[in-house]
């Protein structure tokens, strides 16, 4: 366990759905962030968010909206989302932005229909 | 634009044999490197990190990765793995923004 939790661990959603995936943190950190990892490609920075301000948002789709309303939590609202969308979306987060070690959760296995 | 490259997609050894995993990258400026590993069905974990100070950076689980500047490298190497270093690695620089820039990983397949 490294202090980051996210849930559902998999979802499977339709191309019309609206869901939603939580992050949560236990570690006091500062800094959260969204990756997205696919098959045969890096992972991806998606949004960073330091002190619950959007410090980054890596010209993510709009269809992804990210909300940080404290510190210990990290929301990815996913609507109206494409087949290509299906990967493997990481929460993590880090003492603060910068040179820190980030920790990572389990992700979300999403897959879009 | 920083990136980093890892030149092994799939890499199989036997037992006890030694391992050593390319990562380079392109950045100029003060660099902090980072290898991760993923376990099978687990999250991403730390093994080592590179800062400043020793080139030559010890992790956990016998893992060790040496910073070259002259090469733009910070290799991962093992002496003797073992079965349960089955796993993807992943190497990494920080970015400007502070976030983590990943390499496409290296998957180890150990066999007994």
């Amino acid at each position: 366990e490294t202090g980051v939790t996210q849930t559902p661990r998999h979802l499977v959603m339709g191309m019309t759905n609206k869901k939603s995936l939580k992050c949560e943190q236990h570690l006091g950190h500062n800094a959260m962030y969204w990756y997205k990892q696919s098959a045969k490609k890096p992972l991806e920075l998606m949004f960073v968010y330091s002190l619950e301000e959007r410090v980054e948002n890596n010209s993510v789709p709009s269809r992804f909206s990210p909300e940080c309303p404290n510190s210990s939590h990290l929301f990815l609202h996913l609507h109206t989302l494409q087949p290509e969308d299906s990967a493997l979306y990481l929460c993590a987060s880090s003492q603060a932005i910068g040179g820190y070690e980030q920790y990572f959760g389990p992700g979300t296995r999403l897959t879009v229909t | 634009a920083q990136s980093v490259s890892q030149h092994n997609h799939h890499v199989i050894l036997s037992e006890a044999a030694s391992l050593e995993l390319g990562c380079n990258y392109s950045y100029g400026g003060t660099v902090n490197l980072f290898w991760y590993v993923q376990y099978p069905g687990q999250h991403l974990q730390l093994l080592l990190k590179y800062f400043s100070g020793d080139p030559l950076v010890k992790g956990i689980k016998g893992f060790e990765a040496e910073f070259i500047k002259s090469k733009f490298s910070f290799n991962l190497r093992k002496p003797s793995v073992q079965w349960s270093d089955t796993a993807e690695y992943f190497c990494a620089v920080r970015g400007s923004q502070g976030n983590l820039i990943f390499g496409k990983g290296t998957k180890l397949s150990v066999k007994p």
